[in-house]
């Protein structure tokens, strides 16, 4: 059974940093593409970052770059969200979710929350 | 602003037929990139709904359909039920963003 798990979220003060984490069980994480997809309070669905299988292919969201860096370890079945310089409208659930192919997620984490207040 | 445009909501009586638009442009849809949709209950996770336009995963009814028109896509769900009450949302590739993007969602309620 395929299991995305995060952790690593809670209350931090604006211009803070934050590491969320993502473990992988149920499937050959090393063959997979990964993102990281946010949701704002009461709001959508916002895709934050990508990373290819071997972490050579990075993108990310014009509002998170330059502050975010998405990392994985394919030894330990664990994807990272570096958050830094956190802002209010940052607070969100932050899900991981495998890519499928053609930029489809077909299996998600239950998330978990990251409120930036002072 | 999202790049991919929902209406924010639909609604139909239990067995009827909705659908559900998204309306992009020629750096996502339009480029011909795939268009997916998700199902998500408030509190839970996003579902993968539909995939590569017209995909069902394994276990997703075949009442949802997919469907996709130059910069356009639609979800189709026939025969309405209670349980489907839900926020649904497209999701396709952009050009211009070099990466995801989401629709706004719609809010389906069952009447």
């Amino acid at each position: 059974e395929v299991q995305l798990v995060e952790s690593g979220g809670g209350l931090v003060q604006p211009g803070g940093s934050l590491r969320l984490s993502c473990a992988a069980s149920g499937f050959s994480f090393d063959k997979y593409e990964m993102n990281w997809v946010r949701q704002a309070p009461g709001k959508g669905l916002e895709w934050v970052a990508y990373i290819n299988s071997g972490g050579s292919a990075i993108h990310y969201a014009q509002s998170v770059r330059g502050r975010f860096t998405i990392s994985r370890d394919n030894a330990k079945n664990s994807l990272f969200l570096e958050m830094n310089s956190l802002r209010a409208e940052d607070t969100a659930v932050y899900y991981c979710a495998r890519d499928g192919g053609n930029w489809y997620f077909d299996f998600w984490g239950q998330g978990t929350l990251v409120s930036v207040s002072s | 602003q999202s790049v991919l445009t929902q209406p924010p909501s639909v609604s139909g009586a239990p067995g009827q037929r909705v659908t559900i638009s998204c309306t992009g442009s020629n750096s996502n849809i339009g480029a011909g990139h795939y268009v997916h949709w998700y199902q998500q209950v408030p509190g839970t996770a996003p579902k993968l709904l539909i995939y590569s336009n017209t995909r069902r995963p394994s276990g997703v009814p075949d009442r949802f359909s997919g469907s996709k028109s130059g910069t356009s896509a639609s979800l189709a769900i026939t025969g309405l039920q209670a349980e489907d009450e839900a926020d649904y949302y497209c999701h396709s590739y952009d050009n211009e963003l070099s990466g995801g993007a989401f629709g706004g969602g719609t809010k389906l309620t069952v009447l």
